[in-house]
């Protein structure tokens, strides 16, 4: 069974950083591109950052170009986002998910807080 | 950037109703779109992929066509648990933009 497990999220002061997790299983995590999408309280669902299974493709969207890194470490079947320079318009809860190439399946998502 | 635009935002219909959402992308995209269903306090399901296939596990009421530009979403025969959100989605040329969703209630 495919399991997406996010971790990492909390309540973080704007201009902080934070580094969510997002630890894979029941697939083999080095054959496929993975991903994070967000959702702002009461919004839609927003692309964020993926990146392909050898980490030689990886895009952002423009929003977080330059402040968020993805990565990936296929040797411990986990996905990274490390998120800089947070601002209060980047709270939301964050999903890792799998391309297929869809979003074929989710994590639960880790909410993320950006708050003095 | 292609931008997506669906139609309508929000929606009630009767159970038994056939609904129909639409898509739109600002410039073509053969037929790399995906659907999502997401219901309320849930995480987002996909529906179907490429445009028209049918992701395994979702039932025959729903089902997806267009090309190009424009993609319809129907759903033959609403039922009280197809309550939710529903979102397009592209994912070629290194974008994975969502559209702004669609929200479904029972009249």
């Amino acid at each position: 069974e495919v399991q997406l497990v996010e971790s990492g999220g909390g309540l973080v002061k704007p201009g902080g950083s934070l580094r969510l997790s997002c630890a894979a299983s029941g697939f083999t995590f080095s054959s496929y591109s993975m991903n994070w999408v967000r959702q702002a309280p009461g919004k839609g669902l927003e692309w964020v950052s993926s990146i392909s299974s050898s980490s030689s493709y990886i895009y952002y969207a423009d929003s977080v170009k330059g402040r968020f890194t993805i990565s990936r470490d296929n040797a411990k079947n986990s996905l990274y986002l490390q998120m800089n320079s947070l601002r209060a318009e980047d709270t939301a809860v964050y999903y890792c998910a799998r391309s297929i190439p869809a979003f074929g399946y989710w994590g639960q998502g880790t909410l993320v807080t950006v708050s003095s | 950037d292609i931008q997506m635009t669906q139609s309508p935002s929000s929606l009630s219909a009767s159970v038994g109703d056939r609904v129909t959402i639409t898509c739109r992308a600002s410039q073509g995209i053969s037929n790399y779109l995906a659907w999502y269903q997401q219901k309320p306090g849930k995480v987002p399901k996909l529906l179907i992929y490429a445009a028209s296939t049918l992701q395994s596990g979702v039932p025959s009421r729903f089902s997806g066509s267009g090309s190009g530009t424009d993609f319809t979403l129907t759903i033959s025969s609403l039922q009280p648990e197809d309550v939710a959100t529903y979102y397009c989605q592209k994912y070629n040329s290194a974008s994975w933009t969502f559209g702004q969703g669609t929200k479904v209630e029972i009249k």
